[in-house]
């Protein structure tokens, strides 16, 4: 069984199109995130939500937007795409904080906007 | 604020060798240090963690210590095979509030057999 899920796994797409990645975790987290990885690897958080609850919103245009509609799935809408959201996007969930709990990720959602 | 600080890579390394990355955090207080790895065309995974000064992290024979004097946490292996060639991301978490996680900017390596 998949802990965390992604999909679709590649999304190839034309600027200016509207796209969504749904992300599942079956490990009864109650903290979802998205990241978002570049072409160098650097990973940058973009998203997270505690139970339902968005808590951490960094510098992302607003043309992201995530929807938690229940605490085992954060959805990424992407609203008229452009070149530079070409990257892999990771979810990622956690339990809630209690010590040092670690993140576990899901396989990435390649996409592709030309 | 909080940041993470890796050497840049890549870094090639022949089978058998030793490994170093260096990795140094920035952090007001104590957070938890983290080193996950990344396959190729796979999420990241834990590698291993520390959650206080002095405490040493091991798993598949890496190991990383966390040093506070020196704010650092370097990743070492004593001796690298083909399939540890990955990327590596050092990450810190503030305890015991706040939900992020901190990755440095991430160490490719490859081994050569």
């Amino acid at each position: 069984d998949t802990a965390v899920s992604q999909t679709p796994k590649y999304l190839v797409t034309q600027m200016g199109n509207d796209k969504s990645i749904k992300c599942e975790q079956n490990l009864g987290h109650d903290t979802m995130y998205w990241y978002k990885q570049d072409s160098k690897k650097f990973l940058k958080i973009m998203f997270s939500y505690n139970n339902k609850e968005l808590i951490i919103n960094e510098t992302v245009p607003n043309r992201f937007s995530p929807k938690s509609p229940d605490k085992a799935h954060l959805n990424l809408h992407i609203n008229s795409l452009e070149l530079g959201d070409s990257a892999v996007y990771f979810c990622a969930s956690s339990p809630r904080d209690a010590g040092a709990n670690v993140l576990t990720f899901g396989a990435g959602s390649r996409l592709t906007v030309l | 604020g909080n940041s993470v600080t890796q050497m840049e890579g890549p870094v090639t390394l022949s089978e058998e060798a030793f490994l170093t990355i260096n990795c140094t955090y920035t952090a007001t207080g104590y957070p938890s240090l983290f080193w996950y790895v990344q396959y190729p065309g796979e999420g990241l995974q834990l590698l291993l963690k520390a959650t206080k000064a002095d405490d040493k992290g091991s798993n598949k024979g890496f190991e990383a210590t966390y040093r506070k004097e020196t704010t650092s946490f370097h990743l070492e292996k004593g001796s690298v095979q083909v399939s540890d060639s990955a990327v590596y991301f050092c990450a810190l978490k503030k305890p015991p509030l706040g939900q992020n996680f901190v990755f440095g900017p991430g160490t490719r390596l490859s081994v050569l057999p």
